[in-house]
């Protein structure tokens, strides 16, 4: 087990664009989050799943963001038609049932 | 609103001494947890200390520690001794019980070793 994986580390995408990032939390984690920090701020949350239903989202998740995670494992996060201001990290995280919570590397967007 | 406040944008100290990183936070709920997280210039953030706000012990993980004033809100994180290795962004969070867990985050401080 080798902890929360989060793909691509880095993304520089144009604007109008479509953009996915996977997360594979740590196996048997039931509840997996998503996160988004820009520079200078501490993670906003965006999204909980407990398995593979999503349970809790924040406004900050505008129509133009979707996540899934498809039985309970994996999860996608993507955002359509990208804007300068979704450059950002996005951070996974994922826990077991009331237990810590583990973040990913992150995975930095830039939208030019 | 639910906030969490960190007042010290920057802390620096001497290798082996002392440093007190201070936060605030406002939720009317009684059942939370409240949390420190560090995070190194790699960038992943990692769990330093967890405080269930219904025990009155604080709590202590080898060199950190943390003065919990639950009337007043605070939950301030100590550490001593500090290394190099402790230089990074701290962040002060918590979470309330029950529900997603999510966690608050503070704006952060970031901390600064010299040796």
């Amino acid at each position: 087990d080798t902890g929360v994986s989060q793909d691509p580390r880095h993304k520089i995408t144009k604007r109008g664009q479509n953009v996915t990032f996977r997360c594979d939390p740590i196996s048997e984690h039931n509840r997996l989050y998503w996160y988004r920090q820009t520079l200078g701020q501490g993670p906003e949350f965006l999204t909980y799943f407990q398995n593979e239903a999503q349970l809790e989202k924040s406004r900050l998740l505008s129509d133009r963001f979707s996540a899934e995670r498809p039985k309970g494992s994996f999860s996608t996060l993507e955002i359509q038609r990208t804007e300068q201001g979704d450059s950002a990290m996005y951070l996974c995280a994922s826990s077991p049932f009331r237990g810590t919570i583990y973040f990913g590397e992150g995975s930095w967007l830039t939208v030019v | 609103a639910q906030t969490v406040t960190q007042s010290q944008p920057e802390m620096s100290v001497q290798e082996a001494e002392t440093v007190t990183l201070s936060c605030t936070y406002d939720t009317s709920e009684s059942d939370y947890y409240l949390f420190w997280y560090k995070q190194p210039p790699s960038r992943q953030m990692i769990l330093v200390i967890r405080q269930e706000a219904y025990k009155q012990q604080n709590a202590t993980e080898n060199r950190f520690s943390v003065n919990f004033q639950k009337a007043a809100k605070s939950f301030s994180l100590k550490i001593s001794d500090s290394q190099l290795g402790d230089a990074a962004m701290y962040f002060c969070a918590y979470s309330i019980q029950g529900g997603s867990e999510k966690l608050v985050f503070g704006k952060g401080t970031k901390l600064t070793v010299n040796p």
